[in-house]
């Protein structure tokens, strides 16, 4: 399967800063998800970000908050913006075909720390 | 709407003992199911999927499911757990018509005594 460099793989930020993380696939990937996880919790998407379009948020989640960009079939980033304490987690990007049988892979995950 | 249940938020297992980690869904059609590890400070591991066929996948690192459509359950086996296994588990669940968007379980901390 194809494989994702995440980046940065953990940050302590300032409160009212903004934080972009980056996702580089090694082939190109027709789906990028983007989740939160939250200590010791499951995984929460926060968008699906396909390539020539604007992401898809869920619910709870906006654009202002989470900018997110795809310029290119390999590529992703999300903004976390005007962090407070309460954006600490950790933020996994996640790429898949776009065919269910075919499996999600993921990044390394970005360990965000807000202080 | 569709859902995952891992009834276990921890299981805590004796080296070489064998073990179950359960994975029950709801979804109206047939569910692509997966299963993912996730090791301290790591992202997530594909360990095995179910599509369609043989109801009894055969994964990485000795694990193996089975999907009971009756029951509509997905639980990993393994005979013979390691101490390395210690990790998070994660059961998962796809479908054509949500966009191929996964909807999680909880997970279960596998915790395995010396």
């Amino acid at each position: 399967s194809a494989v994702i460099s995440q980046k940065p793989s953990r940050d302590i930020c300032q409160r009212g800063t903004s934080l972009t993380i980056q996702c580089q696939v090694d082939s190109q990937v027709t789906m990028m998800f983007w989740y939160r996880q939250q200590p010791g919790q499951s995984l929460t998407l926060i968008a699906t970000a396909n390539q020539g379009s604007e992401a898809t948020y869920e619910s709870g989640f906006v654009i202002d908050k989470f900018p997110i960009s795809r310029p290119n079939l390999t590529f992703s980033t999300l903004t976390v913006s005007n962090m407070s304490p309460e954006d600490s987690s950790i933020y996994l990007c996640s790429g898949t075909e776009g065919a269910a049988n075919t499996e999600a892979f993921f990044g390394q995950g970005t360990r965000l720390t807000v202080v | 709407a569709q859902s995952v249940t891992q009834p276990d938020i921890h299981i805590t297992v004796s080296e070489g003992a064998s073990l179950e980690l359960r994975c029950n869904y709801s979804y109206g059609a047939t569910p692509y199911l997966f299963w993912y590890v996730q090791s301290p400070g790591q992202g997530l591991q594909l360990l095995l999927k179910y599509f369609s066929g043989d109801t009894l996948v055969q994964g990485i690192k000795g694990f193996e499911a089975e999907f009971k459509r009756s029951q509509s359950s997905f639980n990993l086996r393994k005979p013979s757990v390691h101490w390395s296994d210690a990790a998070e588990y994660f059961c998962a669940v796809g479908a054509e018509d949500s966009n191929y968007q996964l909807i999680w379980g909880a997970g279960t901390k596998l915790i395995i005594k010396p």
